[in-house]
């Protein structure tokens, strides 16, 4: 069992709908993550929040928009996408108070943009 | 501009033999590196790590070898078991920062 947990599984969208993708960690991590995925292709980092507050933002497009509510929880809200933004969608956390924590990941949301 | 990179997309193995995974970075300013495995329709799980200054770190099959003056890592299993069948991607961390930077993955397939 994983101990990152996102939901959906699935999801499709079309490109005008709101939609919100949901993360959520019971291992006391303050450093929550967001990557996209293609296929054949390796992961790639969007965003970063530290100790909930954004710290990284990729250059990404504002049809996607990061939200940490709480510690446990991450969540990425998506608008007017288009269908190259079809890929899996990994959340990840790590912790902070060391040199070096590795990522643990949930096992994704497949979105499917039609 | 692809920063690490793994030049074989796929490797076979037989069972009982040693897997060697290669991967390549071109930045000097990462602090660590890791390997991960991913099965399909899960998320990527950690195996193990190594710190940029070290050389080997072992962990039951699994040992990572870092030769920084040529800027490679590999990830050797011995022996490989047909449950290590996955994809497997080496990781790095740039120095100061929460960013970690995959490489493009190995498909692993170690057969029976």
């Amino acid at each position: 069992d994983t101990e990152v947990t996102q939901t959906p599984k699935h999801l499709v969208m079309g490109m005008t709908n709101k939609k919100s993708l949901k993360c959520e960690q019971h291992m006391g991590h303050r450093a929550m993550y967001w990557y996209k995925q293609k296929a054949k292709k390796p992961p790639e980092l969007m965003f970063v929040y530290s100790y909930e507050k954004l710290s990284i933002n990729e250059s990404v497009p504002s049809r996607f928009s990061p939200e940490c509510p709480n510690s446990s929880l991450l969540n990425l809200h998506l608008h007017a996408l288009q269908p190259e933004d079809s890929a899996l969608y990994l959340c990840a956390s790590s912790q902070v108070d060391r040199d070096y924590s590795p990522l643990h990941f949930g096992n994704g949301t497949r979105l499917t943009v039609t | 501009d692809q920063q690490v990179k793994q030049n074989s997309p796929s490797l076979s193995v037989q069972e009982g033999r040693i897997s060697i995974l290669n991967c390549d970075y071109t930045n000097s300013m990462f602090d660590y590196f890791l390997w991960y495995k991913k099965y399909p329709a899960e998320g990527p799980t950690f195996l193990i790590s190594i710190s940029s200054i070290k050389d080997k770190n072992e962990d039951g099959r699994f040992t990572v070898f870092l030769n920084k003056s040529a800027k490679h890592l590999s990830l050797h299993i011995v022996p490989s078991q047909p449950g290590d069948s996955a994809v497997y991607f080496c990781a790095a961390l740039l120095s100061g920062t929460y960013k970690y930077i995959f490489g493009t993955g190995t498909r692993l397939k170690v057969l029976a």
